[in-house]
């Protein structure tokens, strides 16, 4: 049983450039989370998809936008990337959002360096 | 909103010892859910024990406990018997349900170091 898979593991990109980072959920999950997570400090919600709509969203800017397809995986873009988007991104997935106390799984991460 | 403390950015125990890591929050609501994430160099997120706010015993899973003092609002993880394997950041995180649904809020993280 995979667990939540995330592509690709490490990318540089330059200032003003867009990106697109991948998440395939657990299987039999259907919820995805995405967090910034800078060098030093705790995960930051950016936003969670079910049933392929953004059902909620931290503090984050509009250049951070995403998707979820209807086989429950998704994506996370950036747009105009700043040298402070420089971070590990974190998926995670659960089941059923709203349901508190289902556990919930990470994947390894996604390094984006901004040069 | 929901903040989480961590006021200890690094610890460090003997092999075979027991350490103690402390995490308080903030909260209005009444039913919610505590968690604690260990992140080795890895980098993965890993699961080391849950809580739920309606339930007065305290969760331990082998050799991880938690004391939660929900009038307190504190939420600490005990280690027993101290591993090398232990040795990573470890998160205190707080969820609570919404109909929108729900999100994790992290502390800023715990080093620990476990000494041979």
């Amino acid at each position: 049983d995979a667990g939540v898979t995330q592509s690709p593991t490490h990318l540089i990109k330059t200032r003003g450039q867009q990106v697109t980072l991948r998440c395939s959920p657990k299987s039999g999950h259907d919820t995805v989370s995405w967090y910034q997570q800078a060098l030093g400090q705790g995960p930051q919600f950016i936003f969670q998809y079910y049933e392929e709509e953004e059902r909620q969203r931290g503090n984050f800017p509009d250049r951070f936008s995403g998707h979820q397809f209807p086989n429950y995986s998704s994506e996370l873009n950036v747009n105009a990337l700043l040298l402070g988007d420089s971070a590990l991104y974190l998926c995670a997935s659960s089941r059923l959002a709203g349901a508190g106390g289902n556990t919930i799984y990470f994947g390894e991460g996604s390094w984006l360096t901004v040069v | 909103a929901q903040t989480v403390t961590q006021s200890q950015p690094e610890m460090s125990v003997q092999e075979a010892e027991t350490v103690t890591l402390s995490c308080t929050y903030d909260t209005s609501e009444s039913d919610y859910y505590l968690f604690w994430y260990k992140q080795p160099p890895s980098r993965q997120m890993i699961l080391v024990i849950r809580q739920e706010a309606y339930k007065q015993q305290n969760a331990t899973e082998n050799r991880f406990s938690v004391n939660f003092q929900k009038a307190a609002k504190s939420f600490s993880l005990k280690i027993s018997d101290s591993q090398l394997g232990d040795a990573a950041m470890y998160f205190c995180a707080y969820r609570v349900q919404e109909t929108s649904g729900s999100r994790l809020t992290f502390g800023e993280g715990t080093q620990l170091t476990v000494n041979p």
